[in-house]
This record gives structure tokens, C-alpha cells and sequence, in this order.
């Protein structure tokens, strides 16, 4: 199954605030809210930072927060901070694949 | 606290088979859905399978659809991936995940430590 475009890297200096896009079509993003992040830091499980587009699960800092338009969803990072260095992937309900799920392509954010 | 602890993972030559298990605790299993997520060395996540709590069904992976199955005990609160005529390309950390919410499949909040499997003859 083809997966979600994200940008392979992202960069910020701290405190700045930066945004991770994840490009899906109409079958996808484009017509289902189920659109969820995670963070993942090397040798690390990934971790859930945003499900359903734009909610936060508990635990996790409000400088996280996810939007979507069209068929683009994304992860905004605000007051980026040295530990929010990590692989980031996107994932999306994706309507008549032979698969229900796709995960995006992973971006890697650096804090400069 | 919810707990999942994978085990089963090793060293497999290309064409053999390997059994993972995923031991979990801290919740009521049989309310999840639950499913593996697989990562290769450098690489992304891809979904390997999922099966829900309480019909049963089983959704797989295009790559894996047909050579694994996933399967699950509802008494001994277990979930179970039997993978056959493995590649050198199912090389990976095998994840075992929960979903954030019971009934739902749509975010996973819940994460083992991950299980290597490595391919190679």
C-alpha cells in the first residue's frame, strides 16, 4: 500500500515553532478525521502524540497540536525544545485500500 | 499499568517460520482491538496486521497477507503472530500495539518494547 508523503527532514532552533505535513488523497485524509502522529526517538517505541486529528492523549505537551486541510494533515511543534528531536510518522484510515491504515513516509525533526 | 511484552523474536533462515507472543497486562484485553507494527533497520513503520476483540476479524498487511497470521487469547490475554516462508525483507522490530480507545482502531497508544526479527540464512 502506498504510503503518506511527509518531508524527509524538518529542522528548528529551540523555542521557535515548526510544522510536519503528511500529504494523503480524498480516500484518506482528504475525507476521514482519524488522522494520528507519533513520535518516535531512536532505538525507541513510538509514542502517540495527536489522534484524531487534533486531540491530545494525556501525558502529552500542549506545544504539540495537529490540523488537517484538504488532503493534508499536519503536526505543529511550538517552543521547540532539544528533546523533541525524533522521527515523526503520520497514519490515516484510508478508505478501500486492502488495508484499512497507512502510515506516512516519517519525517525526522531537528533541533538546531 | 497497561504492560505488553513481546518475546519470540531471533535469528530464521529464509522460507522458515517464527511465532511471536505478546503478553499483556493492565487493561481488559478482550475490550481491545490489538495488532503488530513492524519497523526494518533505518526504516519507517508499516502495518503488519490487527484483529479485533471481539469478532475476530483479521485485517493484513499486502506484504504479509497470506505468510502470517495473527491470533489472539482472550483467557490468557496473549496476542500471537505465526509468520511463514519468511524474506530476507520481513527483517524488522515487530511492535505489539493497543489502540488509544476500546473499540477503535484508529490510534494506538500502547507499545511493547519491540521484538527483533532477523531474515538471513
Amino acid at each position: 500500500q502506498s504510503a503518506l508523503t511527509q518531508p524527509a527532514s524538518v529542522s528548528g532552533s529551540p523555542g521557535q515553532s515548526i510544522t510536519v505535513s503528511c500529504t494523503g488523497t480524498s480516500d484518506d485524509i482528504g475525507s476521514y478525521d482519524l488522522v494520528s502522529w507519533y513520535q518516535q526517538h531512536p532505538g525507541r517505541s513510538p509514542r502517540l502524540m495527536i489522534y484524531d486529528v487534533t486531540e491530545r492523549p494525556s501525558g502529552v505537551s500542549n506545544r504539540f497540536s495537529g490540523s488537517k486541510s484538504g488532503n493534508t494533515a499536519s503536526l505543529t511543534i511550538s517552543g521547540l525544545q532539544a528533546e523533541d528531536e525524533a522521527d515523526y510518522f503520520c497514519c490515516s484510515y484510508a478508505y478501500g485500500r486492502t488495508f484499512p491504515y497507512v502510515f506516512g513516509t516519517g519525517t525526522k525533526v531537528t533541533v538546531l | 499499568q497497561v504492560q505488553l511484552v513481546e518475546s519470540g523474536g531471533g535469528l530464521v533462515k529464509p522460507g522458515g517460520s517464527l511465532r511471536l507472543s505478546c503478553a499483556a497486562s493492565g487493561f481488559t484485553f478482550s475490550d481491545y482491538y490489538m495488532g503488530w507494527i513492524r519497523q526494518a533497520p533505518g526504516k519507517g513503520l508499516e502495518w503488519v496486521a490487527y484483529i479485533s476483540h471481539t469478532t475476530g476479524a483479521m485485517y493484513y498487511g499486502d506484504s504479509v497477507r497470506g505468510r502470517f497470521t495473527i491470533s489472539r487469547d482472550n483467557i490468557k490475554n496473549s496476542l500471537h503472530l505465526h509468520m511463514d516462508r519468511l524474506r530476507a525483507g520481513d527483517t524488522a522490530v515487530y511492535y505489539c500495539a493497543r489502540p488509544s480507545l476500546s473499540r477503535s482502531s484508529s490510534s494506538w497508544s500502547h507499545w511493547g518494547q519491540g521484538v527483533l526479527v532477523t531474515v538471513s540464512s
